[in-house]
C-alpha cells in the first residue's frame, strides 16, 4: 500500500504570503497525484490534477510540481479564503485505489 | 449544473445496517464513475469504493465484504448498502463524481453523517 506523507502538519502564515506544501508518497505514483482543499463544514474541492494541472475555475496563484515520489503546492501569495486543510492524493492503477495524505491545515497567523 | 445529494445516514447500532444515496442530477450516473469517501469526526479524507460506468465495483480494504455500492439507472442514484458496522465506520460520508483516466473526485456532495454506536 502506498503510503502519502504531508509535511508540515500545520503552516502559519500571514495574508500574502507564500505556501509551500509538501507531499511525499512511500513508492512512485508517477503523475497520478492530485491536491484537494478542505474548508470547516464543506467538502473538499479539486485543485490540482495529474500532479500539475489546475482543475476548472482554480485561480492562477495555485501551482504544483513534482513526479515519481515528491509533490510540491505553492500559493504564490495567500488569499484569506485559502487558509484551509489540503489533501494530497494518489490512485494506485490496480486495483483501482485512492489513498489520501493526512493533510496540511494552512491558518492564519 | 452537475450535484450531487446524499441522504440515509444516521444513528446505528454496531452490527446493524444502513444504506447511503446519491442522488445525481446534471448527468447520467450510467455515464460516468460515482466513488464514496469518508472522513471520521475532526480526521482525514479516506476513500471507500468506485462504481465505474461499465458497472464494475472497488473498494478499500478496510470495508471489503461489508460495504456494497451499486446504481440505479432509472433514478440516476448511487447507493452504498453498509452492513455489520464498527464504531469506526463513523464518519460523514461523501460521494463524489469522478473524471478522467484516473477519476480524480471534481465534483462532491454535502455529505451525510453516520454514526455507529450503542
Amino acid at each position: 500500500e502506498i503510503v502519502l506523507t504531508q509535511s508540515p502538519a500545520t503552516l502559519s502564515l500571514s495574508p500574502g504570503e507564500r505556501a509551500t506544501l509538501s507531499c511525499r508518497a512511500s513508492q512512485s505514483v508517477s503523475s497520478y497525484l492530485a491536491w484537494y482543499q478542505q474548508k470547516p463544514g464543506q467538502a473538499p474541492r479539486l485543485l490540482i490534477s495529474d500532479a500539475s494541472n489546475r482543475a476548472t475555475g482554480i485561480p492562477a496563484r495555485f501551482s504544483a510540481s513534482g513526479s515519481g515520489t515528491d509533490f510540491t503546492l505553492t500559493i504564490s501569495s495567500l488569499e484569506p479564503e485559502d487558509f484551509a486543510v489540503y489533501y494530497c492524493q494518489q490512485r494506485t492503477n490496480w486495483p483501482p485505489t485512492w489513498t489520501f495524505g493526512q493533510g496540511t491545515k494552512v491558518e492564519i497567523k | 449544473e452537475l450535484q450531487l445529494v446524499e441522504s440515509g445516514g444516521g444513528l446505528v447500532q454496531p452490527g446493524g445496517s444502513l444504506r447511503l444515496s446519491c442522488a445525481v442530477s446534471g448527468i447520467t450516473v450510467s455515464n460516468t464513475y460515482v466513488s464514496w469517501v469518508r472522513q471520521a469526526p475532526g480526521k482525514g479524507l479516506e476513500w471507500v469504493s468506485i462504481i465505474y460506468s461499465a458497472a464494475s465495483t472497488y473498494y478499500a480494504d478496510s470495508v471489503k465484504g461489508r460495504f456494497t455500492i451499486s446504481r440505479d439507472n432509472s433514478k440516476n442514484t448511487v447507493f452504498l448498502q453498509m452492513n455489520s458496522l464498527r464504531v469506526e465506520d463513523t464518519a460523514v460520508y461523501y460521494c463524489a463524481r469522478g473524471v478522467g483516466a484516473t477519476s480524480w473526485f471534481d465534483f462532491w456532495g454535502q455529505g451525510t453523517l453516520v454514526t455507529v454506536s450503542s
